[in-house]
């Protein structure tokens, strides 16, 4: 049974750049055919796509964060990574790591527990 | 950009069947998913592809998707189907969530 697990700081000061690291256990990222994907929520409200990335690097991003995100993968260390550059308040959300299938139809199957990262200074 | 609506909220009675509908412009000509989060916890898919449910997700959950609106309908509502609901879909290299449904049963 694949799991993961977000790590990173909790709270990221406003202009700053946001960093968290999803560690998969349970399965190798490379074995299968799944994108890594980032998610995040607000408190209160609803779910946000944020960007994927294949083990080979492929990577889609969300058009409204493409030009803040970075989305990369550690195959040797079995994680992968987001960094949100020049975060405002409005970053202030839990975010998820997920798996998901090759094809759009499959979805997210597999989620992390979520982290809350909140930008304030 | 894409956008897939929901109606905010829904109420059932035990027992009865309670409908989601998520509408986006020719949602039909793409697959639609569904996700079920519960207060405190992480969304958990329970249909994919338009209409399959993945291991483990009873059969009361079932959905379809034509035209610009997809749905979901959980046939037997029981208290613990209390929860948010989220459609899915993939759209120009993107996927978009819709905008949720909060479930009472009353």
């Amino acid at each position: 049974q694949v799991q993961l697990q977000e790590s990173g700081p909790g709270l990221v000061k406003p202009s700053q750049t946001l960093s968290l690291t999803c560690t998969v256990s349970g399965g190798s990222l490379t074995s299968g055919s799944y994108y890594w994907s980032w998610i995040r929520q607000p408190a209160g409200k609803g779910l946000e796509w944020i960007g994927r990335i294949y083990h080979s690097g492929t990577t889609n991003y969300n058009p409204s964060l493409k030009s803040r995100v970075t989305i990369s993968v550690d195959t040797s260390k079995n994680q992968f990574s987001l960094k949100l550059s020049s975060v405002t308040a409005a970053d202030t959300a839990v975010y998820y790591c997920a798996r998901e299938g090759y094809s759009p139809g499959y979805g997210v199957a597999y989620w992390g527990q979520g982290t809350l990262v909140t930008v304030s200074s | 950009s894409y956008e897939l609506t929901q109606p905010p909220s829904v109420s059932v009675s035990p027992g009865q069947t309670a409908s989601i509908t998520c509408s986006g412009d020719k949602l039909g000509d793409k697959y639609a998913c569904w996700y079920q989060q519960k207060p405190g916890q992480s969304p958990a898919l329970v249909i994919y592809q338009d209409g399959k449910r993945p291991s483990g997700i009873p059969e009361r959950f079932s959905g379809s998707n034509s035209g610009n609106t997809a749905t979901l309908t959980i046939s037997g509502t029981q208290a613990m189907d209390e929860a948010d609901y989220y459609c899915q879909a993939w759209d120009s290299s993107t996927y978009v969530f819709g905008t949720g449904t909060k479930v009472t049963v009353l």
